[in-house]
């Protein structure tokens, strides 16, 4: 089945420190790759996204690339603020569009001053 | 913002009682999703919708179920609430902002059940 697996937190780095956080899939066909932000006692909004291969989802200063000889999503950012510190979500949406999404089980990302 | 909301926001209940679950959206979407939040298992989806009346089950289906009967209504029901249904509930909405279609969540409700 369609599963995604993201990088275990949770990961505490210090402001302006560089960010990765891996995420692979597994899918049939060719998914929508997704990544969402949870902020302390918030919904998720939508990061980014990717629609298909080579695709480079942006937005806040982080990007993701869609690499499908890999299998991988990961999410990076080049300086990170004590503004991220919240929980990163990975998904998929197997169809191509949004219909159903997988999650990962999301990474706890702290930022110190 | 999708103009989605849910209500209750807490709402703390014992076991063996019914629970119903509100979501609302203002933008006439068609498909709707109720999803539950647990640590360690990410975010799993439990029911969604197509349109009015239209309804499947998803991945942890078992012990609730959803009623749609206008299109921006989406209700999510515990017949008899029990402790592992104890959890925080999302509701989405596909929707095509930004050319391509996505989800967009609520705010959440954070259920406990005694």
């Amino acid at each position: 089945g369609n599963s995604v697996t993201q990088m275990e937190g949770p990961v505490t780095l210090s402001e302006e420190a560089f960010l990765t956080i891996n995420c692979t899939y597994t899918a049939t066909g060719y998914p929508s790759l997704f990544w969402y932000v949870q902020y302390p006692g918030e919904g998720l909004q939508l990061l980014l996204k990717a629609t298909k291969a080579d695709d480079k989802g942006s937005n806040k200063g982080f990007e993701a690339t869609y690499r499908k000889e890999t299998t991988s999503f990961h999410l990076e950012k080049g300086s990170v603020q004590v503004s991220d510190s919240a929980v990163y979500f990975c998904a998929l949406s197997a169809q191509g569009g949004s219909e159903k999404l997988v999650f990962g089980k999301g990474t706890k990302l702290t930022v110190n001053p | 913002d999708a103009g989605i909301t849910q209500s209750p926001r807490h709402k703390v209940t014992e076991t063996g009682t019914p629970v119903t679950l509100r979501c609302h959206q203002t933008e006439n979407h068609r498909y709707m999703y109720w999803y539950r939040q647990d640590p360690g298992h990410g975010l799993r989806l439990i029911h969604y919708s197509y349109g009015v009346k239209d309804t499947d089950k998803g991945e942890v289906s078992d012990g609730y179920s959803v009623s749609r009967s206008k299109t921006e209504d989406f209700l999510l029901t515990l017949e008899s609430a029990t402790s592992s249904q104890t959890s925080v509930y999302f509701c989405a909405i596909r929707a095509g902002l930004g050319g391509r279609d996505t989800q967009y969540f609520g705010p959440g409700t954070r259920l406990t059940v005694l």
